[in-house]
C-alpha cells in the first residue's frame, strides 16, 4: 500500500517567516508533486519532480521553491510566508517512468495559516 | 493549453437518485481522464480512470471524444457517496505526467 505522509497536518505561521513543508513517500516513485487546494478553485500545481535533484515549476510557482535532495522526500518551501498563502497543500506522487503508472498518490493535506 | 471543466460546484440529490456529475476537457492530445474523490476527513484518491472502463462503487464514467466530455454516473445515490470529485486530465510528457484538475463538484446525497 502506497504511503505518502506530510510532515503536518496543521500549522500556523507568521507573515514573513520562512516554512518548510515536507512530503514523504515509501514506494521508491519517481514523481512527486505540490499542490495547494482552496475552495472554489480546485487542485493547482505548485511545483514537481521527476528525478532527484530536478524540479519543474507547475502553475502557480510564484512565492514558492521545493527541494529534492533525496528520492523518497519532497520539500515546499515558502521563502517569505504571506497571508494570500494560507491553504490546503496536498503531496502527491506517482511511479512514473516510460512505462509506469502515472496514477497519483496522496498525503493527508498540510492546512497552513498565516497570519 | 488543457482545461477541464466541472460545470456544477455543488450537486444535492436524494438517497436513490441517479447521479451525473459533469466534466468537459479541451486538449489538443490524445486525453486520459481520471475522477478522484475525497470523502470527509480523509486523503484524495483515484475514483476511476478512462482507460480501464471500469466500474467502480458503481460509478462509471465513459469518454466521449466528440462531445469532450467524462461525466460521472452513477445510477443510484447513496448517502455514503457524499464528498467532493475533481475530474482530471492527464498530460504526458517523457517519463512522467502531470494532471489538470477541475474545479471540483461536492455531491451532497440525502435520505
Amino acid at each position: 500500500d502506497v504511503k505518502v505522509t506530510q510532515s503536518s497536518r496543521y500549522l500556523v505561521k507568521r507573515t514573513g517567516e520562512k516554512v518548510f513543508l515536507e512530503c514523504v513517500q515509501d514506494m521508491d516513485h519517481e514523481n512527486m508533486f505540490w499542490y495547494r487546494q482552496d475552495p472554489g478553485l480546485g487542485l493547482r500545481l505548485i511545483y514537481f519532480s521527476y528525478d532527484v535533484k530536478m524540479k519543474e515549476k507547475g502553475d502557480i510557482p510564484e512565492g514558492y521553491s521545493v527541494s529534492r535532495e533525496k528520492k523518497e522526500r519532497f520539500s515546499l518551501i515558502l521563502e517569505s510566508a504571506s497571508t494570500n498563502q494560507t491553504s490546503m497543500y496536498l503531496c502527491a506522487s506517482s511511479l512514473g517512468g516510460l512505462d509506469g503508472s502515472y496514477e497519483q498518490y496522496f498525503g493527508p493535506g498540510t492546512r497552513l495559516t498565516v497570519t | 493549453a488543457q482545461r477541464v471543466t466541472q460545470p456544477e460546484k455543488l450537486l444535492s440529490v436524494f438517497k436513490g437518485a441517479p447521479v451525473e456529475l459533469k466534466c468537459n476537457y479541451s486538449y489538443s492530445g490524445s486525453p486520459e481522464l481520471f475522477w478522484y474523490v475525497q470523502y470527509s476527513r480523509q486523503r484524495l484518491q483515484l475514483l476511476l480512470r478512462h482507460i480501464s472502463r471500469e466500474s467502480i462503487k458503481g460509478f462509471t464514467a465513459d469518454l466521449n471524444k466528440g462531445e469532450t466530455s467524462f461525466h460521472l454516473k452513477k445510477p443510484f445515490a447513496q448517502e455514503e457517496d457524499s464528498a467532493m470529485y475533481y475530474c482530471a486530465l492527464s498530460e504526458r510528457n517523457s517519463g512522467y505526467s502531470t494532471l489538470t484538475f477541475g474545479k471540483g463538484t461536492m455531491l451532497l446525497v440525502s435520505p
